[in-house]
């Protein structure tokens, strides 16, 4: 079945340390994104990328960076200048120009700071 | 610029009683609205979508909304509640720039009693 895998599930960081996130999709998407949620916040938009090799800042792209190197995979790494990385963090897919499909979800990454 | 209000942060109702959680939005074109829930732990799933054709929109696990466009409303409903339907419920819009930005509510977390 096609689908987001995200992983790892849970993630701990130290202080200090980069940590990427993993999100893979067989959905044939061009489009991905990456979506931080925190309880009563919604979620808000990290980056996005429409297709390979290109990606832009979503709303609070600070202390986050990416890569698009291929069409399946969108991996988001929390750096150490990121203050307050402990979140939820959903990844998502679409085509792009069908604003009616909505998006496709992956299941998480919750990240803890230790 | 596009956005989404959910009305009430908590919603509690009995199983069996009437499901109402609210939805506003405000947009400059006509909009693509969304309603999503997430269970714990876990991503978000599509319940119901209105791109512009019927406005009272049927979806998943028996909910429902109507798109009221005089009250730039979509409120989503359930006639009957069940226990399983406790969640957190997200409402969302695309919004506008040429790509598929979905923009999330806050959510409502709906608790359901016996």
């Amino acid at each position: 079945d096609g689908g987001i895998t995200q992983s790892p599930k849970y993630l701990f960081r130290k202080e200090g340390q980069n940590v990427t996130l993993s999100c893979e999709q067989n959905l044939n998407h061009d489009a991905m994104y990456w979506y931080r949620q925190d309880p009563g916040q919604g979620l808000r938009l990290i980056y996005y990328s429409q297709i390979v090799n290109d990606f832009q800042k979503g709303d609070i792209a600070e202390g986050y960076s990416v890569s698009r190197e291929k069409k399946e995979s969108f991996p988001l790494t929390v750096t150490s200048a990121q203050k307050n990385p402990t979140a939820f963090y959903l990844c998502a897919s679409s085509i792009p120009g069908g604003a009616g499909y909505g998006y496709t979800f992956g299941s998480g990454t919750r990240l803890t700071v230790v | 610029a596009q956005s989404v209000t959910q009305l009430g942060s908590h919603v509690s109702v009995s199983e069996g009683a009437l499901v109402l959680l609210r939805c506003n939005y405000s947009s400059s074109v006509p909009p693509y609205l969304f309603w999503y829930v997430q269970y714990p732990n876990q991503g978000l799933q599509l319940l119901l979508k209105y791109t512009s054709a019927a406005t009272l929109v049927k979806g998943i696990n028996g909910f429902e909304a109507e798109f009221k466009k005089s009250e730039t409303s979509f409120h989503l409903t359930k006639p009957s509640a069940h226990m399983r339907d406790a969640a957190e419920y997200f409402c969302a819009v695309i919004g506008s720039g040429g790509y598929n930005k979905l923009i999330f509510g806050a959510g409502t977390r709906l608790a359901v009693h016996p």
